[in-house]
């Protein structure tokens, strides 16, 4: 079976300083690892994915297969990146499974 | 480019009644899905399709039908509403559906069972 797990329902950090929204998966096999996040009012949308390795809106992950992490990171947060985000795993069949969401909130 | 479109967005029901939720995307997609979105619980998987003409359950299919009788077409059913039911439903869909492609959401439908 694989899971998700997103230990953080919300993280208050304030503008300018460093963010980690953390993300462990379970998987026997090699994860397909994705960030999806979604703005006040706005349908879900993905962030990133550890495929690409790709740096977007300044937030960066790295899959640690030893740790089965995912942390998202950002070292400068900014106001409009308070949404809810998350992590989701493509594991073995054609279904993502989602962790159940970190609520970020930047405050100014 | 309208990309998946959900109708309605907004609807409150009662107790019994039913209901079919439609989702629509213009991308030529093989793959749809459908989701719940429910505080605490994240994103779960209700039904999918991975092609015109077939569906499959997904986690949580109990109380739920679906049909995809055309293939931009997505249809979720309740035939029976109940209060468990109220949830903000999301509609997706993929190319292949490999793994590791990105999904495209629909914007919602806010559901309410009274």
């Amino acid at each position: 079976a694989q899971r998700v797990t997103q230990p953080e329902k919300l993280l208050s950090v304030f503008k300018g300083a460093p963010v980690e929204l953390k993300c462990n998966y379970s998987y026997s096999g090699s994860p397909e690892l994705f960030w999806y996040v979604q703005y006040s009012r706005q349908r879900l949308q993905l962030l990133l994915r550890h495929i690409s390795r790709e740096s977007i809106k300044g937030f960066t992950a790295d899959l640690n297969k030893g740790e089965t992490s995912f942390h998202l990171k950002k070292p400068f947060a900014q106001e409009e990146d308070s949404a809810m985000y998350y992590c989701a795993l493509g594991g073995g069949s054609y279904q993502l499974t989602f962790g159940k969401g970190t609520k970020l909130s930047v405050i100014p | 480019n309208a990309g998946v479109t959900q109708t309605p967005k907004f609807r409150v029901l009662k107790t019994g009644q039913s209901m079919t939720l439609l989702c629509a995307q213009d991308m030529n997609h093989e793959y749809m899905y459908w989701y719940r979105q429910d505080p605490g619980m994240g994103l779960r998987l209700i039904h999918y399709s991975v092609g015109e003409g077939t569906t499959a359950k997904g986690e949580v299919p109990d109380g739920y039908n679906v049909s995809r009788l055309k293939k931009q077409n997505f249809l979720l059913g309740l035939e029976s509403a109940a209060p468990s039911q109220t949830s903000v439903y999301f509609c997706a869909s993929s190319q292949t559906g490999d793994r590791a492609e990105k999904l495209f959401f629909g914007s919602g439908t806010q559901l309410s069972v009274l």
